[in-house]
């Protein structure tokens, strides 16, 4: 089965400075990997999907992430941190069968 | 566009009442999926329909908990009677058939049930 680990469960960061949020994931076949933002009363929004091709794939808000294969890994990055982008952030492995697993989520505070 | 919509927004109701929640996916999407969203489970997936058939309910907690979903519009998730556990934010979301591998969801801005 798969599943999908968030080491973080909070991370804090100062405005302007850069992010990293970890993800590491298992699954038997090639990934299908997402990363979502959740902020506070709303539903989660994707920020960036990795299918297949370049293991650096570009999102929205500034937000990048890079797979890598030999380390299980699906990390969020972005070079500058801005106040708005507190929120929480799920990584999710989907499947064949439609259906995606997410992990616990990472708390992102921003220290003015 | 229009997303996914749910609604009510919030409820509030007394333990031992029926709740139910409704879900109006993204049209043209096939899948339908119900999650439940707490500070100590985190979001669990309850059930997911594929083209209106539930495809997997294993995430329903309990026989008090039931989903179904009519037409390709439209879809409930249903509590009776409901407990104070179930205190929490309901989520559908929507995505469309897979072309290639797996699409990403489509998330409503969700229902927050509070159970006195």
């Amino acid at each position: 089965a798969q599943s999908v680990t968030q080491p973080d469960i909070h991370i804090t960061v100062s405005e302007g400075a850069s992010l990293e949020l970890r993800c590491n994931y298992s699954y038997g076949a090639t990934p299908y990997l997402f990363w979502y933002v959740q902020s506070p009363g709303q539903g989660l929004q994707l920020l960036l999907k990795y299918f297949s091709g370049d293991t650096l794939v570009q999102g929205i808000k500034g937000f990048e992430a890079e797979f890598k294969r030999s380390q299980s890994s699906f990390n969020l990055r972005k070079p500058s941190v801005h106040w708005s982008d507190a929120a929480e952030y799920f990584c999710a492995v989907g499947t064949n069968a439609g259906k995606s697993t997410f992990g616990d989520g990472t708390t992102l505070t921003v220290k003015p | 566009d229009a997303g996914v919509i749910q609604s009510p927004r919030h409820e509030v109701t007394e333990m031992g009442q029926e709740v139910t929640l409704r879900c109006k996916p993204i049209s043209g999407h096939d899948y339908l999926f119900w999650y439940r969203q707490t500070m100590m489970r985190g979001l669990e997936l309850l059930i997911y329909f594929n083209n209106n058939v539930p495809i997997d309910d294993s995430g329903m907690p309990e026989d008090r908990f039931s989903a179904k979903m009519p037409n390709a519009s439209f879809s409930t998730l249903k509590i009776q009677p409901s407990e104070p556990r179930d205190s929490a934010v309901y989520f559908c979301a929507s995505s469309p058939d897979r072309v290639s591998g797996n699409q990403p969801q489509h998330f409503g801005d969700g229902t927050r049930l509070s159970i006195l």
